[in-house]
């Protein structure tokens, strides 16, 4: 049973345009969100995160919406730019500071 | 922030063989982690390394399978043992932050790519 959902399995957005990746989830008791972007042969690279006590945090370009009635988080990348090209994964955290990643969205921005 | 090293970056191991993965960390952490991805798949959880006592295994995981030491705050290691194709994976090590109030992250190694033959 998928706890956290990324139901879009690509994405394709246009350099300077922006990018939203979205991230669904089920468990009520989830405490924080993370992002990450993950390139071919690299670890995941943590972005950016968010408490779920609060419904927005920014961190440069990129911006991530909690909307907890809906269970739904999202990264904003604006304005998106060539190397933002990668997968990234949505992860949550619950007991004992574990992580329960969702499948990841492939995101292509083309110049 | 910290930096995280893993060795090997790779292998191709022989089945049946065992292999030990090292994680360093350049500054005292408490929880470490280590998840597996598939091939095509997600970041599994496969235990979490508890410095001076015994590792928290996930379901589906066991000691036997996957031993892990963490003999400091700096350093852990996760032995693959007896191994077989479907061990096949990057093997990652992370480590958890959580400084101000309503921050927290987490941070990966680089991986490391085992392929079993």
């Amino acid at each position: 049973d998928q706890q956290v959902k990324q139901n879009s399995p690509s994405l394709s957005v246009q350099e300077g345009r922006i990018s939203i990746l979205n991230c669904d989830y089920t468990n009520s008791m989830f405490d924080y969100f993370l992002w990450y972007k993950k390139y071919p042969a690299e670890g995941p690279t943590f972005l950016i995160s968010i408490s779920s006590i609060k419904d927005k945090n920014e961190d440069g370009r990129f911006t991530v919406f909690l909307n907890k009635s809906a269970k739904h988080l999202s990264l904003h990348i604006v304005p998106s730019q060539p190397g933002d090209s990668a997968v990234y994964f949505c992860a949550a955290r619950e007991y004992g500071n574990k992580l329960v990643f969702g499948a990841g969205t492939i995101l292509r921005v083309k110049s | 922030s910290a930096v995280i090293s893993q060795k090997p970056s790779r292998d191709i191991c022989q089945r049946g063989t065992s292999l030990t993965i090292q994680c360093q960390v350049d500054s005292q952490v408490t929880m470490m982690f280590w998840y597996r991805q598939q091939p095509g798949q997600s970041l599994t959880l496969i235990a979490t390394a508890n410095q001076g006592s015994e590792a928290t295994y996930e379901s589906g995981f066991v000691i036997d399978k996957f031993p892990i030491s963490r003999p400091n705050l700096t350093f852990s290691t996760l032995t693959v043992s007896n191994m077989s194709p479907e061990d096949s994976s990057i093997y990652l090590c992370s480590f958890s932050t959580e400084g101000q109030p309503g921050s927290f992250g987490q941070y990966f190694g680089p991986g490391t790519r085992l392929t079993v033959t």
